[in-house]
C-alpha cells in the first residue's frame, strides 16, 4: 500500500487561510469517507483534528474543516494562528481494516 | 480523562525481540479496537497493527506481517505488541491509539521508542 501524497509544505501569514491537499487513489481516499487528518507539534503525539472527511472532535477550533473530491482529499485551516505550526498528516481507511497516511506536511505560520 | 501509558521501548541488537505494552484508562478498554502506529525519526507516520474489541481479530502491515503480533487483555485494560525479528527498519517511536470503528485514530499514547541497532 503506497503513502498517500501531500505537500511537503505550505505557509501563510497569521489570519490567512490555507489548504493542505491528500492524494490516493480508488482504493483508499476515493473509495472510502474515511479520511482523518491529524496534527502533530514537534516531540508531541499526534492529535485527532478531523474525521470521517469533514467532522471535527469536541474541542478542536472550527477554523479547521475538511473535504474531498474524487481521490484527493483537503484540509483547509481558515484564519491561521502561531499555535497552528506543526506537521499534518492525512490517512485514510484503504479496506479490511488497513489505514494509509500520507507523507505530512509542515504549516509554518509566517 | 482519556490516557494511554506505553512502555517495553528500548535498545535491541538486529534479529532481537521486544514487548511493548500499552496500559489505557478514562474509557471502556474492551469495547473498542485498538492500534499501533509508529514514526521512524524525522519520517511520517505508519500504521503498524490493529486489533478488535474483543481480540479476535488482528490485522498487520505487511511491513511487519510474521513477525510482529499484536494483542490485548481486556482484564487488564493493557495492548501489547510482541516483535521479534527486528531489523533497523524498525526504528521508531511507536505509538498506541484507540481505533474506535476500524477508521481513524481518536487517542494517542504519548509513544515509546524502539532503537535497532548492533
Amino acid at each position: 500500500q503506497s503513502a498517500l501524497t501531500q505537500p511537503r509544505s505550505v505557509s501563510g501569514s497569521p489570519g490567512q487561510s490555507v489548504t493542505i491537499s491528500c492524494t490516493g487513489t480508488s482504493s483508499d481516499v476515493g473509495g472510502y469517507n474515511y479520511v482523518s487528518w491529524y496534527q502533530q507539534h514537534p516531540g508531541k503525539a499526534p492529535k485527532l483534528m478531523i474525521y470521517d472527511v469533514t467532522k471535527r472532535p469536541s474541542g478542536v477550533p472550527d477554523r479547521f474543516s475538511g473535504s474531498k473530491s474524487g481521490n484527493t482529499a483537503s484540509l483547509t485551516i481558515s484564519g491561521i494562528q502561531a499555535e497552528d505550526e506543526a506537521d499534518y498528516y492525512c490517512c485514510s481507511y484503504a479496506g479490511n481494516y488497513l489505514k494509509v497516511f500520507g507523507g505530512g506536511t509542515k504549516l509554518t505560520v509566517l | 480523562e482519556v490516557q494511554l501509558l506505553e512502555s517495553g521501548g528500548g535498545l535491541v541488537q538486529p534479529g532481537g525481540s521486544l514487548r511493548l505494552s500499552c496500559a489505557v484508562s478514562g474509557f471502556t478498554f474492551s469495547t473498542y479496537s485498538m492500534s499501533w502506529v509508529r514514526q521512524a525519526p524525522g519520517k511520517g507516520l505508519e500504521w503498524v497493527s490493529g486489533i478488535s474489541a474483543s481480540g479476535g481479530s488482528t490485522y498487520y502491515a505487511d511491513s511487519v506481517k510474521g513477525r510482529f503480533t499484536i494483542s490485548r487483555d481486556n482484564s487488564k485494560n493493557t495492548l501489547y505488541l510482541q516483535m521479534n525479528s527486528l531489523r533497523a527498519e524498525d526504528t521508531a517511536v511507536y505509538y498506541c491509539a484507540k481505533d474506535p470503528y476500524g477508521e481513524y485514530f481518536e487517542y494517542w499514547g504519548q509513544g515509546t521508542l524502539v532503537t535497532v541497532s548492533s
